[in-house]
Protein backbone atom coordinates (compact mmCIF):
# COMPACT_ATOMS: atom_id res chain seq x y z
CA UNK A 1 0.00 0.00 0.00
CA UNK A 2 1.68 2.99 -1.64
CA UNK A 3 -0.10 5.81 0.41
CA UNK A 4 1.09 9.04 -1.04
CA UNK A 5 4.31 8.60 -3.71
CA UNK A 6 6.38 11.88 -4.87
CA UNK A 7 8.50 12.18 -7.74
CA UNK A 8 11.61 13.29 -8.30
CA UNK A 9 12.94 12.53 -4.47
CA UNK A 10 15.69 15.10 -5.44
CA UNK A 11 16.44 17.34 -8.61
CA UNK A 12 18.91 20.45 -8.62
CA UNK A 13 17.95 22.60 -11.73
CA UNK A 14 19.47 26.02 -12.71
CA UNK A 15 17.70 29.02 -12.77
CA UNK A 16 15.04 29.59 -16.05
CA UNK A 17 15.05 25.92 -16.27
CA UNK A 18 11.68 23.76 -16.02
CA UNK A 19 10.39 20.98 -14.13
CA UNK A 20 7.67 18.93 -13.15
CA UNK A 21 6.83 17.59 -9.59
CA UNK A 22 4.77 14.62 -9.98
CA UNK A 23 2.17 13.28 -6.78
CA UNK A 24 0.18 9.90 -7.17
CA UNK A 25 -1.95 8.51 -4.59
CA UNK A 26 -3.75 5.35 -4.37
CA UNK A 27 -6.37 5.82 -1.96
CA UNK A 28 -8.88 7.36 -3.65
CA UNK A 29 -8.66 10.67 -1.77
CA UNK A 30 -10.67 13.54 -3.05
CA UNK A 31 -8.29 16.63 -2.37
CA UNK A 32 -4.14 16.80 -2.58
CA UNK A 33 -2.17 19.62 -1.43
CA UNK A 34 1.20 20.67 -1.99
CA UNK A 35 3.42 22.59 0.77
CA UNK A 36 6.52 24.00 0.56
CA UNK A 37 8.81 23.63 3.84
CA UNK A 38 11.59 25.95 4.36
CA UNK A 39 13.51 26.39 7.78
CA UNK A 40 11.86 29.07 10.11
CA UNK A 41 8.76 28.93 8.13
CA UNK A 42 6.85 25.65 8.45
CA UNK A 43 4.85 24.22 6.13
CA UNK A 44 3.52 26.54 3.27
CA UNK A 45 0.59 25.39 1.30
CA UNK A 46 1.48 26.33 -2.70
CA UNK A 47 -2.11 25.05 -3.92
CA UNK A 48 -5.13 22.55 -3.68
CA UNK A 49 -7.21 20.61 -5.46
CA UNK A 50 -10.59 19.48 -3.92
CA UNK A 51 -11.13 17.38 -7.04
CA UNK A 52 -10.56 15.98 -10.24
CA UNK A 53 -10.30 18.53 -12.43
CA UNK A 54 -10.30 21.48 -10.18
CA UNK A 55 -7.05 23.86 -8.70
CA UNK A 56 -7.31 26.60 -6.06
CA UNK A 57 -4.27 28.49 -5.08
CA UNK A 58 -3.10 28.66 -1.56
CA UNK A 59 -1.03 31.56 0.63
CA UNK A 60 2.14 30.85 -1.51
CA UNK A 61 1.41 30.55 -5.20
CA UNK A 62 3.69 32.63 -7.21
CA UNK A 63 5.95 30.65 -9.39
CA UNK A 64 3.83 27.60 -9.79
CA UNK A 65 1.09 26.23 -11.67
CA UNK A 66 -0.72 22.57 -10.91
CA UNK A 67 -3.13 20.66 -12.46
CA UNK A 68 -5.39 17.87 -11.55
CA UNK A 69 -6.19 15.97 -15.14
CA UNK A 70 -6.66 12.43 -12.76
CA UNK A 71 -8.08 12.08 -9.05
CA UNK A 72 -5.35 10.05 -8.40
CA UNK A 73 -2.30 12.73 -9.37
CA UNK A 74 -1.41 16.47 -9.07
CA UNK A 75 1.38 17.94 -10.97
CA UNK A 76 3.25 20.78 -9.62
CA UNK A 77 4.96 22.47 -12.43
CA UNK A 78 7.50 25.40 -12.17
CA UNK A 79 7.66 27.26 -15.60
CA UNK A 80 11.15 29.27 -14.43
CA UNK A 81 12.94 27.88 -11.79
CA UNK A 82 14.48 30.72 -9.54
CA UNK A 83 16.96 30.42 -6.19
CA UNK A 84 14.29 31.12 -3.91
CA UNK A 85 12.34 27.93 -5.09
CA UNK A 86 15.25 26.02 -3.60
CA UNK A 87 12.90 24.00 -0.85
CA UNK A 88 11.41 20.10 0.08
CA UNK A 89 7.79 20.12 -1.18
CA UNK A 90 5.74 17.96 0.19
CA UNK A 91 2.33 16.54 -1.60
CA UNK A 92 -0.65 15.53 0.85
CA UNK A 93 -4.03 14.05 0.59
CA UNK A 94 -7.13 13.91 1.92
CA UNK A 95 -10.48 11.91 1.89
CA UNK A 96 -12.88 15.36 2.20
CA UNK A 97 -12.00 18.57 4.10
CA UNK A 98 -13.27 19.50 6.88
CA UNK A 99 -10.99 17.13 9.11
CA UNK A 100 -7.84 18.32 8.99
CA UNK A 101 -6.43 14.87 8.15
CA UNK A 102 -3.59 14.73 5.83
CA UNK A 103 -1.75 11.97 4.44
CA UNK A 104 1.75 12.68 3.31
CA UNK A 105 4.43 11.79 0.88
CA UNK A 106 7.87 11.89 1.65
CA UNK A 107 8.90 15.17 0.59
CA UNK A 108 10.93 16.28 -2.91
CA UNK A 109 14.38 18.04 -2.37
CA UNK A 110 14.74 20.82 -4.86
CA UNK A 111 17.70 23.06 -5.30
CA UNK A 112 18.17 25.97 -7.87
CA UNK A 113 21.29 27.27 -8.71
CA UNK B 1 -0.60 34.36 4.03
CA UNK B 2 -1.43 33.85 7.58
CA UNK B 3 0.61 31.36 9.70
CA UNK B 4 0.35 30.12 12.99
CA UNK B 5 2.81 30.86 15.62
CA UNK B 6 4.36 28.04 17.24
CA UNK B 7 6.88 28.56 20.48
CA UNK B 8 9.24 27.36 21.99
CA UNK B 9 10.95 27.45 17.81
CA UNK B 10 13.44 24.50 19.22
CA UNK B 11 14.13 22.43 22.78
CA UNK B 12 16.40 20.09 24.04
CA UNK B 13 15.23 18.11 26.83
CA UNK B 14 16.34 14.69 29.05
CA UNK B 15 14.72 11.33 28.23
CA UNK B 16 12.33 11.39 30.94
CA UNK B 17 11.37 14.68 31.30
CA UNK B 18 7.87 16.08 30.29
CA UNK B 19 7.54 19.01 27.23
CA UNK B 20 5.11 21.48 26.46
CA UNK B 21 4.26 23.64 23.67
CA UNK B 22 2.13 25.46 22.17
CA UNK B 23 0.40 27.37 19.15
CA UNK B 24 -1.69 30.84 18.61
CA UNK B 25 -3.44 32.36 15.94
CA UNK B 26 -4.85 35.99 15.05
CA UNK B 27 -7.79 33.94 13.59
CA UNK B 28 -10.49 31.18 14.64
CA UNK B 29 -10.16 28.05 14.13
CA UNK B 30 -12.67 25.12 14.38
CA UNK B 31 -10.17 22.53 14.00
CA UNK B 32 -6.43 21.79 15.67
CA UNK B 33 -3.98 19.18 14.74
CA UNK B 34 -0.83 18.34 15.61
CA UNK B 35 1.37 16.75 13.65
CA UNK B 36 4.85 15.43 13.84
CA UNK B 37 7.99 14.99 11.10
CA UNK B 38 11.23 12.28 11.71
CA UNK B 39 13.63 13.42 9.89
CA UNK B 40 13.19 12.41 6.00
CA UNK B 41 9.80 11.94 6.26
CA UNK B 42 6.27 13.93 5.78
CA UNK B 43 4.16 14.78 9.05
CA UNK B 44 2.36 12.54 10.94
CA UNK B 45 -0.95 13.48 12.71
CA UNK B 46 -0.68 12.69 16.10
CA UNK B 47 -4.23 14.40 17.53
CA UNK B 48 -6.93 16.15 15.83
CA UNK B 49 -9.08 18.16 18.10
CA UNK B 50 -12.70 19.64 16.73
CA UNK B 51 -14.37 21.22 19.93
CA UNK B 52 -13.32 24.44 21.91
CA UNK B 53 -11.96 23.39 25.37
CA UNK B 54 -11.27 19.99 24.34
CA UNK B 55 -8.88 17.85 25.89
CA UNK B 56 -7.84 14.63 24.16
CA UNK B 57 -4.99 12.23 24.94
CA UNK B 58 -2.81 9.58 22.46
CA UNK B 59 -0.65 7.72 24.69
CA UNK B 60 2.10 9.81 25.81
CA UNK B 61 1.06 12.89 24.14
CA UNK B 62 -2.18 15.26 24.77
CA UNK B 63 -3.54 18.30 23.27
CA UNK B 64 -6.30 21.37 23.95
CA UNK B 65 -8.31 23.03 22.43
CA UNK B 66 -7.77 26.80 23.55
CA UNK B 67 -11.21 28.00 24.50
CA UNK B 68 -11.08 31.04 22.62
CA UNK B 69 -10.24 28.75 19.50
CA UNK B 70 -7.20 30.69 18.82
CA UNK B 71 -5.03 28.92 20.11
CA UNK B 72 -3.80 25.03 21.16
CA UNK B 73 -1.37 23.51 23.72
CA UNK B 74 0.61 20.24 23.66
CA UNK B 75 2.29 18.06 26.49
CA UNK B 76 4.57 15.43 26.00
CA UNK B 77 4.95 13.19 29.11
CA UNK B 78 7.71 10.93 30.19
CA UNK B 79 10.11 11.97 26.63
CA UNK B 80 11.82 9.38 24.95
CA UNK B 81 14.93 8.84 22.26
CA UNK B 82 12.05 8.37 19.64
CA UNK B 83 9.89 11.70 20.23
CA UNK B 84 12.92 13.70 18.40
CA UNK B 85 11.46 15.23 15.29
CA UNK B 86 9.40 18.80 14.33
CA UNK B 87 5.82 18.92 15.59
CA UNK B 88 3.64 21.60 13.90
CA UNK B 89 0.68 22.50 15.09
CA UNK B 90 -1.99 23.25 12.03
CA UNK B 91 -5.74 25.18 12.05
CA UNK B 92 -8.76 24.27 10.02
CA UNK B 93 -10.94 27.30 9.23
CA UNK B 94 -14.61 26.28 8.66
CA UNK B 95 -16.06 26.21 5.49
CA UNK B 96 -12.81 25.65 3.97
CA UNK B 97 -10.73 23.28 2.88
CA UNK B 98 -7.15 24.57 3.42
CA UNK B 99 -5.06 23.37 6.19
CA UNK B 100 -2.51 26.03 7.67
CA UNK B 101 0.10 25.07 9.60
CA UNK B 102 2.20 26.50 12.22
CA UNK B 103 6.03 26.88 11.89
CA UNK B 104 7.15 23.90 14.01
CA UNK B 105 9.01 23.07 17.07
CA UNK B 106 11.93 21.41 17.09
CA UNK B 107 12.60 18.75 19.35
CA UNK B 108 15.92 16.66 20.55
CA UNK B 109 15.97 14.35 23.77
CA UNK B 110 19.43 13.67 25.22
CA UNK B 111 19.52 10.24 26.41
Amino acid sequence: NAGVTQTPKFRVLKTGQSMTLLCAQDMNHEYMYWYRQDPGMGLRLIHYSVGEGTTAKGEVPDGYNVSRLKKQNFLLGLESAAPSQTSVYFCASSLAGGTGELFFGEGSRLTVL
Amino acid sequence: GQQLNQSPQSMFIQEGEDVSMNCTSSSIFNTWLWYKQDPGEGPVLLIALYKAGELTSNGRLTAQFGITRKDSFLNISASIPSDVGIYFCAGLEGGYQKVTFGTGTKLQVIP
